[in-house]
């Protein structure tokens, strides 16, 4: 496909489960941006990958969040035992390297912890 | 502390008529400002960009005005289509920092 898809698209949870996040970001895209958004809330960023390293993950919220990312291109992000705070729209973003305007996001996955 | 502010939640305007949505910032490190657009169940959109060497950018029916010593940007939408109804995010940052800082969002509501 041409855009950024994320997978999946809905997952619910219980409390205290691991969660596994996927984004495929746009070819040819060396960088790519996760960011959450909850209810009412402005975009928050988590991490940044420029290819295979993440320069900054001072915007993960806790150390049950980790990310990473394979061969330049997917990426995915993971939650460790889950907490009801963490429920939100999680969205994965890509851009050409230096391109910070138009970063291309993904539709997002609504995670909802019960 | 939000750096980025849309105080208004939502919006409503008549179809035809000029749509204007606002956004204060308060970090005076901000040197790039955005807006995007987004409908339900999908990512935002990038719309349109301006950075603080300028003071006004146009795109066809789209424009961004920017008042650095106020720290304020306004998009202004003229005219207003049904199709513009979407939620609107305005966001900034710093060239020297990949960071984009978000506001809230305002929805707008085209009224036919």
């Amino acid at each position: 496909g041409a855009g950024v898809s994320q997978s999946p698209s809905n997952k619910v949870t219980e409390k205290g489960k691991d969660v596994e996040l996927r984004c495929d970001p746009i070819s040819g895209h060396t960088a790519l941006y996760w960011y959450r958004q909850s209810l009412g809330q402005g975009l928050e960023f988590l991490i940044y990958f420029q290819g295979n390293s993440a320069p900054d993950k001072s915007g993960l919220p806790s150390d049950r969040f980790s990310a990473e990312r394979t061969g330049g291109s997917v990426s995915t992000l993971t939650i460790q035992r889950t907490q009801q705070e963490d429920s939100a729209v999680y969205l994965c973003a890509s851009s050409l390297a230096g391109s910070l305007g138009e970063q291309y996001f993904g539709p997002g996955t609504r995670l909802t912890v019960t | 502390d939000q750096q980025v502010k849309q105080n208004s939640p939502s919006l409503s305007v008549q179809e035809g008529r000029i749509s204007i949505l606002n956004c204060d910032y308060t970090n005076s490190m901000f040197d790039y400002f955005l807006w995007y657009k987004k409908y339900p169940a999908e990512g935002p959109t990038f719309l349109i960009s301006i950075s603080s060497i300028k003071d006004k950018n146009e795109d066809g029916r789209f424009t961004v005005f920017l008042n650095k010593s106020a720290k304020h940007l306004s998009l202004h939408i003229v005219p207003s289509q049904p199709g513009d109804s979407a939620v609107y995010f305005c966001a900034a940052s710093a060239y020297s920092n990949y960071q984009l800082i978000w506001g809230a969002g305002t929805k707008l509501i085209i009224k036919p």
